[in-house]
């Protein structure tokens, strides 16, 4: 089992620029979250998407979107880049199946820095 | 509200024990979570403690819940090198069970 895993590992991007990472959920996980990691912090949730919708979201703008497709594995979009979007970002998937307990499996990151 | 504390470092002498503390402000927290990340990686879950229990161990590892201060401790026994790392509490509110709420993350520095 491979795991989370997420592409590209590292990303240099411009201000104003668009980005788009990727994450493939551990096998048997249907629900894919994903969390901005800023330096010297701790994970801020951005949102989560289940069964190719977004089911709830954290405190960031419109820029950050996302997808999920049939196949589990989604994509976090950011548009009109900001220096301050810098940070790694995790994909964390689980099993609807978890029940209240969030047993969120977390890939390696994708560290993004806006120059 | 939504908001987990933890001190930012901690170091300690190899073979020690090492503890980590962590307050939240949500009483309506129903799963409390470790998690270590090592550089340049994602996070590993440690363990996890549902709110109405008061203690868990698993092997070298011991938390402490304490609802009514809203005080979380992750023991670690007979700490190694391999330890050293930052270790993230996080809880789940009741409310959203959907998200994970994290604390800053404290910084465990261990020597020989």
């Amino acid at each position: 089992d491979a795991g989370v895993t997420q592409s590209p590992t590292h990303l240099i991007k411009t201000r104003g620029q668009q980005v788009t990472l990727r994450c493939s959920p551990k096998s048997g996980h249907d629900t894919v979250s994903w969390y901005q990691q800023a330096l010297g912090q701790g994970p801020q949730f951005i949102f989560q998407y289940y069964e190719e919708e977004e089911r709830q979201r954290g405190n960031f703008p419109d820029r950050f979107s996302g997808h999920q497709f049939p196949n589990y594995s989604s994509e976090l979009n950011v548009n009109a880049l900001l220096l301050g979007d810098s940070a790694l970002y995790l994909c964390a998937s689980k099993s609807s199946h978890a029940g209240l307990r969030t047993e969120a499996f977390f890939g390696q990151g994708t560290r993004l820095t806006v120059v | 509200g939504e908001d987990v504390e933890q001190s930012l470092f901690l170091s300690v002498r190899e073979g020690d024990s090492s503890v980590i503390n962590c307050t939240y402000t949500d009483s309506s927290s129903t799963y409390l979570y470790w998690y270590k990340q090592e550089p340049g990686a994602g996070l590993q879950l440690l363990t996890y403690i549902f709110s109405n229990m008061d203690m868990k161990q698993d092997q070298r590892l011991t938390v402490l819940l304490n609802k009514k201060d809203k005080h979380l401790s992750l023991r670690i026994a007979d700490t190694q090198t391999g330890d050293s790392a930052i270790y993230f509490c996080a809880e789940t509110p009741l409310y959203n069970t959907d998200k994970l709420i994290f604390g800053t993350g404290t910084r465990l520095q261990v020597f020989p």
